[in-house]
């Protein structure tokens, strides 16, 4: 398949744990996003990889969560210390950030829960 | 402070009659909007988008209208399909800057569509 991919698709782990979500995007988008949903809500902006441009993180709720882009390519999303609320289905997607639409095709989502 | 605002949680229409999902706004620099439908398990697909400087398109059976007077704009399915059930999300897009894009989603409307 040439859709974007994450992985895993279910996390479990303790309060105060580390973790890490991964996402692979479509080759060749340069665009790489990371958003979360949590329960009832709507998808909440985390971060913004555009090409090789210092990634926008204004949408990161603490500095527990952190990601890097390797290679312009695959992207790793860590939460450190994790918390009860950080509980939701983190959702990757990607996209040739091309002005007339920037289409954002996104991944099955990685689903967190903190016990 | 939601920027984006779909007031419907949940829609329920008989087969083969018309779906309108709602969505107002408050920003009015978002530039582009799009509706993403998202099935249990999946991450959202997008499904049609509108320019701000339109107020109307229209792709098969699925047509969004723009106000941009109002802030508001609609997502028309016809006829509605039970395949059609989902959650649609509708976003706005603004441009933040460096060849940045941002999405801003609102919380989503879960449609049942009837056999």
């Amino acid at each position: 398949g040439a859709g974007v991919s994450q992985s895993p698709s279910n996390k479990v782990t303790e309060k105060g744990k580390d973790v890490e979500l991964r996402c692979d995007p479509i080759s060749g988008h340069t665009a790489l996003y990371w958003y979360r949903q949590s329960l009832g809500q709507g998808l909440e902006f985390l971060i913004y990889f555009q090409g090789n441009s210092a990634p926008d993180k204004s949408g990161l709720p603490s500095d527990r969560f952190s990601a890097e882009r390797t290679g312009g390519s695959v992207s790793t999303l860590t939460i450190q210390r994790t918390q009860q609320e950080d509980s939701a289905v983190y959702l990757c997607a990607s996209s040739l950030s091309v002005p007339s639409s920037d289409t954002q095709y996104f991944g099955p989502g990685t689903r967190l829960t903190v016990l | 402070d939601q920027q984006v605002k779909q007031n419907s949680p949940s829609l329920s229409v008989q087969e083969g009659r018309i779906s309108i999902l709602n969505c107002d706004y408050t920003n009015s620099m978002f530039d582009y909007f799009l509706w993403y439908k998202k099935y249990p398990a999946e991450g959202p697909t997008f499904l049609i988008s509108i320019s701000s400087i339109k107020d109307k398109n229209e792709d098969g059976r699925f047509t969004v209208f723009l106000n941009k007077s109002a802030k508001h704009l609609s997502l028309h399915i016809v006829p509605s399909q039970p395949g059609d059930s989902a959650v649609y999300f509708c976003a706005a897009r603004t441009y933040s800057g460096a060849g940045s894009y941002q999405l801003t989603f609102g919380k989503g409307t879960k449609l049942s569509v009837i056999p």
